[in-house]
């Protein structure tokens, strides 16, 4: 596609239910992120996949918290038992990593409003 | 460790005048710089990046960021500011060293921005 699509782009939930967030990445970008933007707040790096590498985890708030990506493409971030404090809108971005890979651009996604009652 | 200061939470400014948002980095290797606008309940929009070259970067919507070593800042402007300018601005600097934190993305807080008519 054109850009980052993520899906669903609004999610409302009861705490303690399990939900998937999706992310398709821009075709041909080898690098895919995922960030949390709660209300209020700035952007909250969770989880980072690049290429075939061990993805940088550092970010995940807790155990509750997963992603996968599959055939270095689709992305899924999975939060177990969901809190209250889980309500937030989940940012997926990817870029490209030919030539200078810290000069380009990561682009955004629309986001995955997630709303835990 | 990379990190980025957005050290004003607001900025209001009359339509016609010049913007400043402001931006100080910290960055233990070379910079790379970045401006992203969101507006509600919108993905974030890239603006304009610095990686090297001339200081003033030029970028979409008629803005322009300035790079200043001395003083670590990469601070955003405008000649001349549109109502349809506010929106929330963040500043972010992505990690060009070696290591597993290799391409991350680090945000400031942001700054709202409010033109009035």
């Amino acid at each position: 596609g054109a850009g980052v699509s993520q899906s669903p782009s609004n999610k409302v939930t009861e705490k303690g239910k399990d939900v998937e967030l999706r992310c398709d990445p821009i075709s041909g970008h080898t690098a895919l992120y995922w960030y949390r933007q709660s209300l209020g707040q700035g952007l909250e790096f969770l989880i980072y996949f690049q290429g075939n590498s061990a993805p940088d985890k550092s970010g995940l708030p807790s155990d509750r918290f997963s992603a996968e990506r599959t055939g270095g493409s689709v992305s899924t971030l999975t939060i177990q038992r969901t809190q209250q404090e889980d309500s937030a809108v989940y940012l997926c971005a990817s870029s490209p990593t030919g030539g200078f890979f810290s000069g380009n651009t990561i682009y955004f996604g629309e986001g995955s409003w997630l709303t835990v009652v | 460790a990379q990190s980025v200061a957005q050290p004003e939470d607001q900025v209001k400014v009359a339509e016609g005048n010049p913007l400043t948002v402001k931006c100080t980095y910290s960055v233990s290797g070379n910079p790379y710089l970045f401006w992203y606008v969101q507006y509600p309940n919108r993905g974030l929009q890239f603006l304009l990046k610095y990686i090297t070259g001339d200081n003033l970067v030029k970028g979409s919507y008629g803005f322009e960021a300035e790079f200043n070593k001395s003083q670590t800042s990469f601070h955003l402007k405008k000649p001349s500011a549109l109502v349809s300018d506010s929106a929330l601005y963040f500043c972010a600097v992505r990690d060009g060293d070696r290591g597993s934190t290799l391409g991350r993305l680090y945000f400031g807080r942001g700054t709202q921005l409010t033109v009035w008519p």
